[in-house]
């Protein structure tokens, strides 16, 4: 039961691009998105989160986009650098305390310098 | 910077035995988490727990596993008796509220 599903297992962008990593979501109760930057042997990094009453979030080189229509969600990075290879994870959530967030399953970015 | 700290950080046990793993969440957050991630699988949550008591479980979260708050700063996982489909890493986390949960970095379980 795939309720939240990131399609591009991998993704390559040169260094000062635009990285874009985008995620779907089937269950149109969830109102509060995570994404989350994991190195392996470590646990996920909170980036950047978004709510229902958002269609945008931005925090420096990142930006989160909220298509609450399409039931999609996208991260832009601006620009890539070589630091922000990682594997990256979207997640949601209906939005009160203690609920479970469903996470996709990965996006691995890739910056070549 | 506070951060959500784990032990051990790998844990090899034989089917059947039963473990602990440990946690220590941020010490003002309010919520704490137990997830896993079977190698090459999404992460998959396992429970919530607030105010001493569980607020959420998956289906995962069977009579073979509990979790408790034994004193004002740990937050344990015990699995009773191991099998060989819970080797996984186990990350714990911990939030203040509806905010974003922080992770811990794992604890990897291998069951022989």
């Amino acid at each position: 039961d795939q309720q939240v599903k990131q399609n591009s297992p991998s993704l390559s962008v040169q260094e000062g691009r635009i990285s874009i990593l985008n995620c779907d979501y089937t269950n149109s109760m969830f109102d509060y998105f995570l994404w989350y930057k994991k190195y392996p042997a470590e646990g996920p990094t909170f980036l950047i989160s978004i709510s229902s009453i958002k269609d945008k979030n931005e925090d420096g080189r990142f930006t989160v986009f909220l298509n609450k229509s399409a039931k999609h969600l996208s991260l832009h990075i601006v620009p890539s650098q070589p630091g922000d290879s990682a594997v990256y994870f979207c997640a949601a959530s209906g939005s009160r305390a203690g609920n479970q967030f469903y996470f996709g399953t990965g996006t691995s970015l890739t910056v070549i310098p | 910077e506070p951060e959500v700290t784990q032990t051990p950080s790998h844990q090899v046990t034989q089917m059947g035995q039963e473990v602990i793993l440990r946690c220590v969440p941020i010490s003002n957050h309010l919520y704490f988490y137990w997830y896993r991630q079977i190698l090459g699988q999404k992460v998959e949550f396992l429970v919530s727990f607030y105010n001493n008591e569980i607020s959420e479980k998956s289906e995962i979260f069977d009579d073979q596993f509990s979790v408790e708050r034994p004193d004002g700063s740990n937050f344990t996982l015990k699995i009773r008796s191991t099998k060989l489909e819970d080797s996984a890493m186990y990350f714990c986390a911990s939030s203040e509220g509806e905010q974003a949960p922080y992770f811990g970095p794992g604890t990897r379980l291998t069951v022989t």
